[in-house]
């Protein structure tokens, strides 16, 4: 099966704390491609952040860190020290090399950031 | 500036009948994408299109219908087979999703009245 799971469905904040976005998924695939999305309220999604299944090198960008980990297949997002701005509907998102450039989307998890 | 557009912004349909959603952009990406957006489900692919005049059913195609006829253009038919058609629809296309991802338009409300 190839799929994502993003296990917290809706997450709130007070601002300033730091949060982390879980994600989990399965593929057959050793070559794919993995990528976080962020949907603001006003519903266009915006590209985040890409990698690939050969580079594990963890990335920060900012505030904002990826902890990509091949042995436990999870890709997860973490945002120091949260701003309103950050609340919005984040998408973890894969596409295995055998897809034919189909990504298939996690449920995504609903970040609220509290003032 | 380049981009995606997505007309309208909210539709509105009367059971039984047949809406057509624009999707139109001017990236000069050869593949796009329509998704639909149901909470807490996530997007789930209902067709693409890696270039003109071809296109595939995705994960949901059923009571949809798309063309592809000029490749700045990928409007997305919801006909009256779809039961189920209020969601929030969203176009998307890109150059090669692997490396690059996808560029999403603003999304389309459609709702059944």
């Amino acid at each position: 099966a190839q799929k994502v799971t993003q296990a917290q469905t809706e997450i709130s904040v007070v601002e300033k704390e730091d949060v982390t976005l879980d994600c989990v998924y399965e593929t057959r695939d050793t070559t794919y491609y993995l990528f976080w999305y962020k949907q603001p309220p006003s519903g266009e999604l915006v590209f985040l952040i890409r990698r690939n299944s050969f580079d594990e090198q963890n990335e920060i960008s900012g505030r904002y860190s990826w902890n990509f980990q091949k042995s436990t297949s999870s890709f997860n997002f973490t945002i120091t020290a949260s701003q309103v701005v950050d609340s919005a509907v984040y998408f973890c998102a894969l596409c295995p090399k055998t897809s034919y450039d189909k990504v298939i989307f996690g449920p995504g998890t609903s970040l609220s950031v509290i003032p | 500036d380049g981009g995606i557009t997505q007309s309208p912004k909210y539709l509105f349909r009367k059971e039984g009948q047949n809406v057509t959603l624009s999707c139109e952009q001017n990236l000069n990406h050869d593949a796009m994408y329509w998704y639909r957006q149901d909470p807490g489900q996530g997007l789930r692919l209902i067709y693409y299109s890696q270039i003109v005049n071809d296109f595939q059913k995705g994960d949901i195609a059923e009571g949809y219908s798309v063309s592809r006829e000029k490749k700045e253009s990928f409007p997305l038919t919801v006909t009256s087979a779809q039961k189920n058609p209020t969601a929030f629809y969203l176009c998307a296309s890109s150059i090669d999703a692997k490396f690059y991802g996808y560029t999403f338009g603003s999304g389309t409300r459609l709702t059944v009245v």
